[in-house]
């Protein structure tokens, strides 16, 4: 069980927007801890997707936007695409594993 | 622009150690946080434990008994031992660098515990 929670899949049609819900507790993203998201493609590495909870890094498409309130955090990916078909987990920090980094179960995406 | 790859044996035997390092390229280590992470076929990510550019060290609670993070700068590698493994330790064993995110990630290897 992850101390961060995702739904384990979304789907959407090309073109749609979905979004991917991160939920902690007031001891990890409550606590006012970055959360950050990376994608997964098939057989690969994964790639830092958001940082800093609405960040992108220098390349991603701005398709893809992060957001936190209170102790949940969501990703949006819009004008979906067939190459977006992928995993994606969230990640921030949690006081009570001594500052333990922690991810998310994992979102697949499938677009339909 | 900073890459990682891991090395290490492919197959390791139940109790025996696990040791895999993760070699720098193109920057220096000495900033940054240096990490482990690894993912079991099929499912998600699993942070191990970091060593900081300072040598400071913190672990995952539930492998800390089991792992070591080192670093040796001179050559730009840093290392995973984790002792004892059983089959629920078999994974692709990730490094990965940053501050507050994972920025850079190496390709992963594949560590089988079997006998």
């Amino acid at each position: 069980q992850s101390v961060l929670t995702q739904p384990p899949s979304v789907s959407g049609a090309p073109g749609q927007r979905v979004t991917i819900s991160c939920t902690g507790s007031s001891a990890n993203i409550g606590a006012g801890y970055n959360v950050n998201w990376y994608q997964q493609l098939p057989g690969t590495a994964p790639k830092l997707l958001i940082y800093g909870n609405s960040n992108r890094p220098s390349g991603v498409p701005d398709r893809f936007s992060g957001s936190k309130s209170g102790t949940s955090a969501s990703l949006a990916i819009t004008g979906l695409q067939a190459e977006d078909e992928a995993d994606y987990y969230c990640q921030s920090y949690d006081n009570r594993l001594s500052g333990s980094k922690v991810f998310g179960g994992g979102t697949r995406l499938t677009v339909l | 622009q900073v890459q990682l790859q891991e090395s290490g044996p492919g197959l390791v035997k139940p109790s025996e150690t696990l040791s895999l390092t993760c070699t720098v390229s193109g920057g220096s280590m000495r900033n940054f946080y240096w990490s482990w992470i690894r993912q079991p076929p099929g499912k998600g990510l699993e942070w191990i434990g970091y060593i900081y550019y300072t040598g400071s060290t913190n672990y995952n609670p539930s492998l800390r008994s089991r792992i070591t993070i080192s670093k040796d700068t001179s050559k730009n590698q840093f290392s995973l031992k984790m002792n004892s493994v059983t089959a629920a330790d078999t994974a692709v064993y990730y490094c990965a660098t940053g501050y507050d995110a994972f920025d850079i990630w190496g390709q992963g290897t594949m560590v089988t515990v079997s006998s």
